[in-house]
């Protein structure tokens, strides 16, 4: 298992175009999560899944947004109608839950999108 | 409202000499920190963490205070190495009374001067 994988690395679009982003996380993981990275921020919480469930969203994961994570395995991040402001590095990170222990999160190295 | 901060964007640290990050909560519910380093076009990778029921844990060059009654950690450096140059992010969650995501800061780069 080389860890959390994330494709594309990078994704240039046009605005009211449609774009879907694929992260496939550590297998034994049973945890995934998505964020939303721009320039001098850190990471902002978007959604996350225990196994297939999806469990939070963010209030800034707008209607344009959708997850999904089938089976519990793999997940997709897709916008709709893109816009300028999502232009944004996108990472998902996994990890395990274990009951009263610490929860480490292992990250993708992001995709990064940029709307033109 | 941020509810990890990291006040200091950047920080200058001469190689060898002490680097020391840090950052402030105001969340109460957080028991669980953590750091992370992130280099340019990379995710951010995990350092170091605290729970709450410790007040210092150390791993090599690394070491995390954390002061509850005044809702600071901090990441001492020691000593410091050009290769830590990077961006440095303070988190937090609350895992033993429910599970939040964990809240990130805004991040400190650091830059170690040879």
């Amino acid at each position: 298992d080389t860890g959390v994988s994330q494709n594309p690395r990078h994704k240039i679009t046009k605005r009211g175009q449609n774009v879907t982003f694929r992260c496939d996380p550590i297998s034994e993981h049973n945890r995934l999560y998505w964020y939303r990275q721009t320039l001098g921020q850190g990471p902002e919480f978007l959604t996350y899944f225990q196994n297939e469930a999806q469990l939070e969203k963010s209030r800034l994961l707008s209607d344009r947004f959708s997850a999904e994570r089938p089976k519990g395995s793999f997940s997709t991040l897709e916008i709709q109608r893109t816009e300028q402001g999502d232009s944004a590095m996108y990472l998902c990170a996994s990890s395990l839950a274990l009951e009263g222990q610490g929860e480490g999160y292992t990250f993708g190295s992001g995709t990064r999108l940029t709307v033109v | 409202d941020q509810q990890v901060k990291q006040n200091s964007p950047s920080l200058s640290v001469q190689e060898g000499r002490i680097s020391i990050l840090n950052c402030d909560y105001t969340n109460s519910m957080f028991d669980y920190f953590l750091w992370y380093k992130k280099y340019p076009a990379e995710g951010p990778t995990f350092l170091i963490s605290i729970s709450s029921i410790k007040d210092k844990n150390e791993d090599g060059r690394f070491t995390v205070f954390l002061n509850k009654s005044a809702k600071h950690l901090s990441l001492h450096i020691v000593p410091s190495q050009p290769g830590d140059s990077a961006v440095y992010f303070c988190a937090a969650k609350a895992n033993r009374r429910g599970n939040t995501p964990l809240v990130f800061g805004k991040g400190t780069r650091l830059s170690v001067i040879a």
